[in-house]
This record gives structure tokens, sequence and C-alpha cells, in this order.
């Protein structure tokens, strides 16, 4: 399968600073990314989709201005999450497609602590 | 109905039989199907992918489809201890881009 690397892979930073998590597509060109949220012993929960060059569309109940999401390239999409506080404190997953079918290959994830 | 259901397990199997793990899915779910297997504290790994009725077979694993019944399933043959994961079903959502829909996982665990 496609390689797609996240980094980093874990990271603890204090409340109230923001946290960039990268996105990679090693191999492919991925039109499009999905940032994914998971809880302990949850499934994993879509907060976002985003497409190379356009605005990325927000799911239900999604801060957008909480989770920046950034997908200049088709090769890297960013997620930064602004001003974290301990609930935000989870594993970040993203996954990618490319343009001819519908297979997802998902980072390492990132597990965030926020302290 | 939730657009896309699994039972949360644990299932629990012996080592060498045959582990049998369901799917059912709604209508907002499109043609393409997809079996992920996620070890704790891992992100998911794709296993197998299904687009039409029937069966789909590699190695030890066989994925089954059937689109009358909104019905997908995974068996895995001899399983191993280190089949042991969550297993999370996937569905393409119909609305016309290429996102995925998963199930809440289901729990296999293969004791020796």
């Amino acid at each position: 399968g496609a390689v797609v690397s996240q980094h980093p892979s874990r990271v603890i930073c204090k409340s109230g600073t923001s946290v960039k998590i990268e996105c990679r597509s090693l191999d492919f060109q991925a039109t499009t990314m999905f940032w994914y949220r998971q809880f302990p012993k949850q499934s994993l929960m879509l907060m976002a989709t985003s497409n190379e060059g356009s605005k990325a569309t927000y799911e239900q109940g999604v801060e957008k201005d909480k989770f920046l999401i950034n997908h200049a390239s088709l090769t890297l999409s960013t997620l930064t999450v602004t001003s974290a506080h301990p609930e935000d404190s989870s594993f970040y997953i993203c996954s990618a497609s490319g343009p001819q079918n519908t297979e997802a290959f998902f980072g390492q994830g990132t597990r965030l602590t926020v302290v | 109905q939730k657009e896309v259901e699994q039972n949360s397990g644990p299932l629990s199997v012996p080592e060498g039989a045959i582990a049998s793990l369901n799917c059912t899915y709604s209508d907002r779910v499109s043609q393409s199907f997809f079996w992920y297997r996620q070890y704790s504290g891992k992100s998911p790994e794709l296993i197998m992918s299904i687009y039409s009725n029937g069966d789909k077979e590699d190695g030890r694993f066989t994925a089954q489809l059937n689109k009358a019944s909104q019905y997908v399933s995974l068996l895995i043959r001899d399983s191993q201890p280190s089949d042991s994961a969550t297993y999370l079903c996937a569905g393409g959502f119909s609305g016309g881009y290429n996102k995925l829909i998963f199930g809440a996982g289901t729990r296999l665990a293969v004791h020796p």
C-alpha cells in the first residue's frame, strides 16, 4: 500500500499553546486528506476532509477556528490545534487518498497530551 | 440506524479457528467497503477492500459483500494470537467524494 507519514508521533504541550501535526503522502499524490480523532477505546471520529488547494470541510461539532487545517500541496496537509486544552488530549490520525481510488491510507498517528 | 454498525465484541476465538466479523451499513454508504485492523495505540492498517457482491480472498482473509442485505463480513481463517486487534469496517460515503465512514470496531481476541 501507499505510504503516509505523520509527524510527530507523540507530543506533550502546555495548556494554551498551539501544536502543529504534519501528514505527508510519500509515494502518491494525495488529492484528499482526512483528519480523525480517537479517544481511548472509541472509534475513529472524522474531524475534517481537505482537498488540495481548497478549504477543509469540517464535520458537525468540530470547531474550525480551533482545528486549523491546511492542504497546500498534493503531498502535505497540516492540522494545528490552537489554544490546546487538556480535553484536546487524544490520538490524532490522518489518512490520504489519491484521485483514482477510494482506499485511504493512514499515517502513524499523533498522541497529543495537553498538560 | 448508524451508517456503519459493528458489534463491539469482544469476540473471543481459540487459536486456529475461524473468526467471523460482521458489519451492516445504511443507504448513506456507497458501494466500496474496507476492513482495517487496528492494534492498541496504533493507527489502522488496511486489510481488504471489496467493491462487488460475493467473496474476495487474500491469504487467510476473506471479505464477503451482500449489497441486497447491506452486509459485509470478514473471515479470518487459522486465527493467530497476533490477529488480536480491533477490526474496523468502513464504507465509502455516497455523497460524492471519497470520505470513509467507520464503524465502531469489533475487538477480536485469539487465545492460545
